[in-house]
């Protein structure tokens, strides 16, 4: 069963503390792209990877980091550093990152900040 | 820098009437893509339009896209309970990125 695969579901983030949020995908696709959704908002780019061992910054990359060690994987790490978390955080994929292609979508991982 | 607009930001409607929502780029678009995000859910991918003037069809759903390659729309006619969500435009900005419109809530009046 193909898909792209997020964990938690939820997750709350202590003051102080770096969260990572876990991105899978079994659809053989080169691009991965991260994006944060606020209430009745849009999506926003945080990060996004053509190919594994490279990614680049999206419009709101501050506070946030990402590795691609591996073509399925794609973690986004919220460092402290982000004062203002709570979001729900989309990993999406597509096959090489056209724009002109269909991207992806995982259920999200809601971040709250106790 | 390059904006997509999408009006309205909600709309209320009866179950049966129709909906339309409204997808505007500051630039000319290659092509223009419409997701649809149930309630606490993810988007997902409805359709693409590549076409100057396409217009194109899914059950009670219409999809335009306009001679400029400017606008988009996408209207439902006589709505359901299954079409409650939020309905978003997305357009390529750059060869790896897409830039998304806010999105239309439909939300169905009890």
């Amino acid at each position: 069963d193909g898909g792209i695969t997020q964990s938690p579901k939820y997750l709350f983030r202590k003051e102080g503390q770096n969260v990572t949020l876990s991105c899978e995908q079994n659809l053989n696709h080169d691009a991965m792209y991260w994006y944060r959704q606020d209430p009745g908002q849009g999506l926003r780019l945080i990060y996004y990877s053509q190919i594994v061992n490279d990614f680049q910054k999206g419009d709101i990359a501050e506070g946030y980091s990402v590795s691609r060690e591996k073509k399925e994987s794609f973690p986004l790490t919220v460092t402290s550093a982000q004062k203002n978390p709570t979001a729900f955080y989309l990993c999406a994929s597509n096959r090489n990152g056209g724009g002109q292609e269909t991207q992806y979508f995982g259920p999200g991982t809601r971040l709250l900040v106790l | 820098g390059q904006q997509v607009m999408q009006i309205p930001q909600y709309q209320h409607v009866q179950e049966g009437e129709d909906f339309t929502t409204y997808c505007n780029s500051s630039t000319t678009l290659s092509n223009i893509q419409w997701y649809k995000q149930r309630p606490g859910g993810h988007p997902v991918f409805l359709i693409q339009l590549v076409k100057s003037g396409e217009v194109k069809k899914q059950k009670r759903l219409t999809f335009q896209f306009g001679e400029a390659k400017k606008n988009s729309s996408l209207h439902i006619t006589a709505t359901q309970t299954t079409d409650v969500g939020t309905y978003f435009c997305a357009g390529p900005r750059s060869n790896y990125q897409l830039i998304w419109g806010a999105g239309t809530k439909l939300i169905i009046k009890p």
